[in-house]
């Protein structure tokens, strides 16, 4: 069955990267792509951005631009989320989710990690 | 960027109640619309995708209707697993975007 296990949680201090991870098994990796939701306490979910894992290519909110890259390692069926320039307002549970297989045409968010809570905090 | 506003943001109901949830879009979706189940420390679960299409293993219970900028999700009839944060999200158009969150509480 797919599934998504991340990095564990993490406290930065503002200003400070970090850099979250996503081991994916169970489906030919390089076939879907993974994206990157954020949720802070109390709050809706906010998407990041997305990569093709098959070709690499990505794609980021605006909001993001600037600060997010996402990657992939295809030989270890691991992707990754760096964030930059951390603030305050960074502090949330970031998920990676793997596209559904039914959404043809377009992309929807059908398997999610367990979540990486990143805490913020001078 | 879209915005997507549900209604109610909260609602409270009893078992075997049928429940209907709002979901309103700022411009045109096309058939681009989710919706999502999620309980408290976990990750949201896909239930419904392309505006009324089942996930497998989703109980029948849940229907998904709507077209163009209003979208519906229905509980026929809810059960104890259901109480829950339902949240709607569009992806027509970059950035997606979600729903504020619809909480169904225990009446």
């Amino acid at each position: 069955q797919v599934q998504l296990v991340q990095s564990g949680a993490e406290v930065k201090k503002p200003g400070a990267s970090v850099k979250v991870s996503c081991t994916a098994s169970g489906y030919t990796f390089t076939r879907y792509a993974i994206h990157w939701v954020r949720q802070a306490s109390g709050q809706r979910p906010e998407w990041m951005g997305w990569i093709n894992v098959g070709n690499g290519n990505t794609k980021y909110s605006e909001k993001f631009q600037g600060r997010v890259t996402i990657t992939r390692d295809t030989a270890a069926n691991i992707g990754h989320m760096e964030l930059t320039s951390l603030t305050s307002e960074d502090t949330a549970v970031y998920y990676c989710v793997r596209d559904f297989e039914h959404c043809t045409g377009g992309s929807c968010l059908g398997y999610w990690g367990q979540g990486t809570l990143v805490t913020v905090s001078s | 960027d879209i915005q997507m506003t549900q209604s109610p943001s909260t609602l409270s109901a009893s078992v075997g109640d049928r429940v209907t949830i709002t979901c309103r879009a700022s411009q045109s979706l096309s058939r681009w619309l989710a919706w999502y189940q999620q309980k408290p420390g976990k990750a949201p679960n896909l239930l419904i995708y392309k505006v009324s299409s089942l996930r497998s293993g989703v109980p029948s219970r849940f229907s998904g209707s709507g077209s163009e900028t209003e979208f519906t999700l229905t509980i026929s009839s809810l059960q104890p697993d259901d109480f829950a944060t339902y949240y709607c999200q569009q992806f027509n158009s970059y950035p997606w975007t979600f729903g504020q969150g619809t909480k169904v509480e225990l009446k």
